[in-house]
């Protein structure tokens, strides 16, 4: 089945790093790009970080210098590192594939369920 | 780019025909995208290029628009269309959203 599923995420003390990753079945993560968001309690949708097919990255300015993205083609995965996390990154965390139809660019056409981060002391 | 979502929500019933409004700080052609959020759940893709339907997605849903103002259409509400519903523009650098119009019973 074609998916992603998201894991990693925890409660951890501001200050503090976590690691996500992100497994990806069906199709290759060398042939597709990829992106991490996020939505905070009761809030909207915010993008958070890209990965594309030649491993070139962005980063929201929000989360730029503290995150970082990457990509395991041995294992079919996608990560995200988090570092000096505060109470603010605490959120259900995403990760969507980029869609590649014409029209599409900078959608994100498959989802995983999400992994909760909580950032509290 | 700034996306502006109106109503914030929105009441209907069943068999009611449904429109929600995106409207951009700035001119972005037709590089819209729209989804559906069912609570505690992922987002899902329901239009893109303003208004070419997903695969999947039942012919009761159309975006429409460019420019500035876009708009999703649910035809004839089912009851699983409860949910919230989030604008995309897919114009440039970084994507964003607007902030959501939640559509209840």
């Amino acid at each position: 089945e074609v998916q992603v599923v998201e894991s990693g995420g925890d409660l951890v003390r501001p200050g503090g790093s976590l690691r996500l990753s992100c497994a990806v079945s069906a199709f290759n993560v060398s042939d597709n790009y990829f992106s991490w968001l996020r939505q905070a309690p009761g809030r909207g949708l915010e993008w958070v970080s890209v990965i594309y097919h030649g491993g070139t990255t962005f980063y929201a300015d929000s989360v730029e210098g503290r995150f970082t993205i990457s990509r395991h083609i041995s294992n079919n995965t996608v990560s995200l590192q988090m570092f000096s996390l505060s109470p603010e990154d605490s959120a259900v965390y995403y990760c969507a594939r980029g869609c590649t139809k014409t029209n599409c660019y900078y959608a994100f056409d498959l989802w995983g369920p999400g992994t909760v981060v909580t950032v509290s002391s | 780019i700034q996306l502006t979502q109106s109503p914030s929500s929105l009441s209907a019933s069943v068999g009611d025909r449904v429109t929600i409004t995106c409207r951009a700080s700035q001119g972005i052609g037709n590089s819209l995208a729209w989804y559906q959020q069912k609570s505690g759940r992922a987002p899902k893709l329901l239009i893109y290029g303003a208004s070419t339907v997903q695969d999947g997605v039942p012919l009761r849903f159309s975006g429409s628009g460019s420019g500035i103002d876009f708009t999703l259409t649910i035809s004839s509400l089912q009851p699983e269309d409860f949910a919230t519903y989030y604008c995309q523009h897919l114009y440039s650098f970084p994507p964003s959203f607007g902030q959501g119009t939640q559509l209840e019973i």
